[in-house]
């Protein structure tokens, strides 16, 4: 089955870290580019970070460039999102997205884990 | 920063009605990059619509997108009980990629 499966989020306070990942499976996972998503419930999604095929090419949105850092292990197929010096703003539901092979749109999300951070 | 707006919030629609759901950016969507997405309670966004107005695999044929530059617009053209939901758009000009606030679709 074609599915992404993301753990590692939970509750933490302001100013820690957590460690997101994702499992891929199904598909190559070499042959995508992939991004994390995150959605306030009630509001619209917001792209966070992504990063192409091989890693070489990384972007993030400017709220979290210095804080986050996306990475991917394309042996074990695992696309991984580490939060640092967190924020209350940065409690969201976080969704891990394949983007299309051929366009920028994204055609497969993950189920999504949540990070909640308050004290 | 291309902003995408979606007004109005909320339609209240009856099943078999037609529904049309706009989408302004803030500035012109270059090659048609624009997406459409439903998104039900609990459950992860799902593309419906891409380039503006090819539809995404196994989605069905009454959902349809058209548009261009700055105007964008997604149909049901008749809504099914499965149909009740959010509906997002999002462009891939550039970074960053945006999505609109969504234009919840519900019964009437």
């Amino acid at each position: 089955e074609v599915q992404l499966v993301e753990s590692g989020g939970g509750l933490v306070q302001p100013g820690g870290s957590l460690r997101l990942s994702c499992a891929a499976s199904g598909f190559t996972f070499t042959s995508y580019w992939m991004h994390w998503v995150r959605q306030v419930p009630g509001k619209g999604p917001v792209w966070v970070a992504r990063m192409n095929s091989d890693g070489s090419s990384i972007l993030y949105v400017d709220s979290v460039k210095g804080r986050f850092t996306i990475s991917r292990d394309n042996a074990k197929s695992t696309l991984y999102l580490q939060m640092n010096s967190l924020r209350a703003e940065d409690t969201a539901l976080y969704y891990c997205v394949r983007r299309d092979a051929g366009g920028g749109y994204y055609d497969l999300w993950g189920r999504g884990t949540l990070v909640t951070v308050s004290s | 920063e291309i902003v995408l707006t979606q007004s109005p919030g909320t339609l209240s629609l009856s099943p078999g009605d037609r529904a049309t759901l706009p989408c302004r950016a803030s500035q012109r969507i270059t090659n048609n990059y624009l997406a459409w997405y439903q998104q039900k309670p609990g459950q992860a966004p799902r593309l419906l619509i891409y380039d503006a107005s090819s539809r995404a695999s196994g989605i069905p044929d009454r959902f349809s997108g058209s548009g261009s530059g700055t105007d964008f617009t997604l149909t049901i053209s008749r809504l099914e009980p499965e149909d009740f939901a959010v509906y997002y758009c999002q462009h891939y000009v550039n970074t960053p990629w945006t999505f609109g606030q969504g234009t919840k679709v519900e019964v009437k």
